[in-house]
């Protein structure tokens, strides 16, 4: 699987928009992007994935670049519950034998 | 509440010891993962059962065994535990084996070695 660059943490303020960059530039056709979050100490949650294609669900969305080579998850209103560290994970969705391999991820601060 | 359910929460033991930790997948999916989340390695992959069968091993030691049943609940054993082994051991499931849509995480059980 590709690896994956975030910055380690970052800061919001609440109610305004969470772009959280991620950069996978050896990233191959075949691979997804994936993205999950843990809000402390809870088990990681599913947020959304994509191949190449923007994506939009109700939690957020996400923007993958022409070259496929960087993404970025958007929370669009974020609230103090969207304070987690988010994962973005690279990886053939169809790959037998292999799981989710999760590296350090982003820390996402939201503050009033 | 995800669907996925882990037990017990909460579990204190000594070194040495052995102990299990369940889990029962979300209703529905076939495949069952094990994590271990340790405050300096953060989530470590484990082992993955789909349908009862061994399907992916991640850095599992060999004092780790696990197994799904027919029910497809699984069970994760660890034997001769070390300090070192406290940590957080989240269980996750998906409908295929693949886990193409994603997994969905239990809220783990919490593991201290005295």
């Amino acid at each position: 699987d590709a690896k994956t660059t975030q910055p380690p943490s970052m800061d919001c303020a609440e109610g305004r928009a969470a772009n959280l960059p991620c950069n996978h530039s050896t990233i191959s056709g075949n691979e997804y992007v994936y993205w999950y979050r843990q809000i402390h100490s809870q088990g990681p949650q599913y947020i959304i994935h994509g191949l190449k294609n923007n994506e939009t669900n109700e939690m957020a969305s996400l923007i993958i670049t022409e070259d496929r080579k960087s993404s970025t998850l958007i929370l669009p209103h974020a609230t103090l519950r969207d304070t987690a560290v988010y994962y973005c994970i690279v990886r053939v969705a169809d790959q037998a034998g292999t799981a989710l391999i999760f590296g350090k991820g982003t820390t996402l601060s939201v503050s009033s | 509440d995800s669907g996925v359910t882990q037990t017990p929460k909460h579990l204190i033991t000594a070194t040495g010891q052995r102990v299990t930790l369940r889990c029962s997948p979300r209703s529905g999916d076939l495949s069952v993962y094990w994590y271990q989340q340790s405050l300096d390695q953060g989530l470590q992959f484990l082992i993955q059962y789909y349908n009862g069968e061994e399907r992916a091993k991640g850095n599992i030691l060999e004092r780790f065994s696990a197994q799904q049943f027919p029910d497809l609940h699984s069970e994760l054993n660890l034997s001769s535990l070390e300090l070192g082994d406290s940590a957080l051991y989240f269980c996750a499931s998906s409908v295929g084996s693949m886990g193409v849509y994603g997994y969905t995480f239990g809220s783990g059980t919490r593991l201290t070695v005295v």
